[in-house]
């Protein structure tokens, strides 16, 4: 079975400051990684995938995420947040033998103040 | 405008009147799925559907049926519904299975049960 764990229910910081969200995942099967990004009362929307080569992967809106194999972590990184970044952010994992299911972290609040 | 519509946005219901929450989507993906999210637990699949007619039991399957019986539709279906179904609903849709391709969310159905 596989599973997801957010390290952090909750992250407070100043706009401008640097932050990371952390994602640890288990499983005995390849996976595929995804973060999503849920603003105040909307739906979920794709943030960023690894589904293979470069470990690093970026948004288009300047968050970026490394997959490391051996540390089974996938943590979501921006240099500088702004306080449009305020919202809800799950990561996510998919087995590569299993069709198509998505397991979701209990999700990080990303709270940006000015 | 590609997107997968829920209906009803909010509904509060009474112990046992059955309900039905629909979903449709216009990109004529394969697959979908309903998923619910709470406080602390993130989101977990409650049944998902790999194409017309094919259904199958996700993760907290209990209390919910489904049914497929065309591509764009695929309502939740709560029998006798129970307070500890009260939760927020999400509905997604993608083309393939495996979350490979870009999954799309509805806005979700806030649920509560008296």
């Amino acid at each position: 079975a596989q599973s997801v764990t957010q390290l952090d229910s909750q992250v407070p910081v100043f706009e401008e400051a640097p932050v990371e969200l952390r994602c640890n995942y288990s499983s005995s099967v390849s996976v595929y990684l995804f973060w999503y990004v849920q603003y105040p009362n909307q739906g979920l929307q794709l943030l960023l995938k690894y589904l293979s080569g470069s470990t690093l992967v970026e948004s288009i809106n300047g968050f970026e995420a490394e997959f490391n194999k051996s540390q089974t972590s996938f943590h979501l990184r921006k240099p500088s947040v702004h306080i449009s970044d305020t919202a809800e952010y799950f990561c996510a994992v998919t087995p590569d033998n299993q069709g198509g299911k998505l397991i979701f972290g209990q999700g990080t609040e990303l709270s940006v103040k000015p | 405008e590609a997107q997968v519509t829920q209906n009803p946005r909010y509904l509060i219901t009474v112990t046992g009147k059955k309900l039905t929450v629909t979903c449709s989507q216009n990109m004529n993906h394969e697959y979908m799925s309903w998923y619910r999210q709470d406080p602390g637990l993130g989101l977990r699949q409650i049944y998902y559907s790999m194409n017309v007619e094919v259904t199958d039991k996700g993760d907290v399957p209990e209390g919910y049926k489904v049914s497929r019986k065309e591509k764009r539709n695929f309502p939740l279906i709560l029998e006798s519904p129970s307070p500890n179904q009260t939760s927020l609903y999400f509905c997604a849709s993608s083309l393939k299975p495996g979350g490979l391709l870009k999954a799309f969310f509805g806005q979700g159905t806030r649920l509560t049960v008296v």
